[in-house]
């Protein structure tokens, strides 16, 4: 069974740039959560997506959006990008509400 | 459960010695616990959980404890292997959160040879 996938690995943009990273749950899982890691800390919680709806939503500015499509893959959109926004943005998918998570190996933004 | 900074705490222990690591969790609603374990370049493994009916878990070569009079959570590993080395988080959940998980700064569990 495969697991969480995230694309890309790497993703390298400017100041002011938009970045759109991709996330694929584990088949039959149809909650997928988004958490920011930057450098030496721990995990932000971002997004939570379920059925197609947005559920949560953590304390990140409006330009941080995403989507979950009927797949129940999503996209997490970051707009107007700044500095600080580099981190690793991992995905996480669970079959159930408040059940275990499973994490993707993450999406490695660096913002120049 | 917010992370505060660069500095995480690091427990460096002998291999084959039993490992505990800690965790104070911050709201006495949560009902539902969890250790993940990061090892460099990955994402976090799920290791064991434990709802708040609990106060004991184990699972292979781990033990979770759970004290909510004091809001506290640790993770035991026995016989602990190079393996093990990584960052551990623990992480709370409950409807005050909104039914999402909270995680902890992390610790860093380095094993000796």
């Amino acid at each position: 069974e495969a697991g969480v996938t995230q694309s890309p690995t790497h993703l390298i943009k400017t100041r002011g740039q938009q970045a759109t990273l991709r996330c694929s749950p584990i088949s039959g899982h149809t909650s997928v959560y988004w958490y920011q890691q930057a450098l030496g800390l721990g995990l932000q919680f971002l997004l939570w997506y379920d059925e197609g709806e947005e559920r949560n939503r953590g304390n990140f500015p409006p330009r941080f959006s995403g989507r979950q499509f009927p797949n129940y893959s999503s996209e997490l959109n970051v707009n107007a990008l700044e500095l600080e926004d580099s981190a690793l943005y991992l995905c996480a998918s669970s079959s159930r509400r408040n059940e275990k998570l499973f994490f993707g190996s993450g999406t490695q933004l660096s913002v120049l | 459960g917010e992370s505060v900074g660069l500095h995480l705490p690091t427990l460096s222990v002998q291999e084959g010695d039993n490992s505990i690591i800690n965790c104070a969790y911050s709201n006495s609603a949560s009902d539902y616990f969890i250790w993940y374990k990061q090892e460099s370049g990955k994402g976090p493994q799920f290791i064991i959980d434990i709802r708040s009916n609990m106060d004991k878990r184990q699972g292979q070569r781990v033990t979770v404890l759970l004290n909510k009079t004091v809001k506290h959570l640790s993770l035991q590993i026995a016989a602990t292997q190079p393996g093990d080395s990584a960052v551990y988080f623990c992480a709370e959940n409950g409807e005050e959160y909104g039914n999402k998980l909270v995680f902890g700064a992390g610790t860093i569990l380095r094993v000796k040879s």
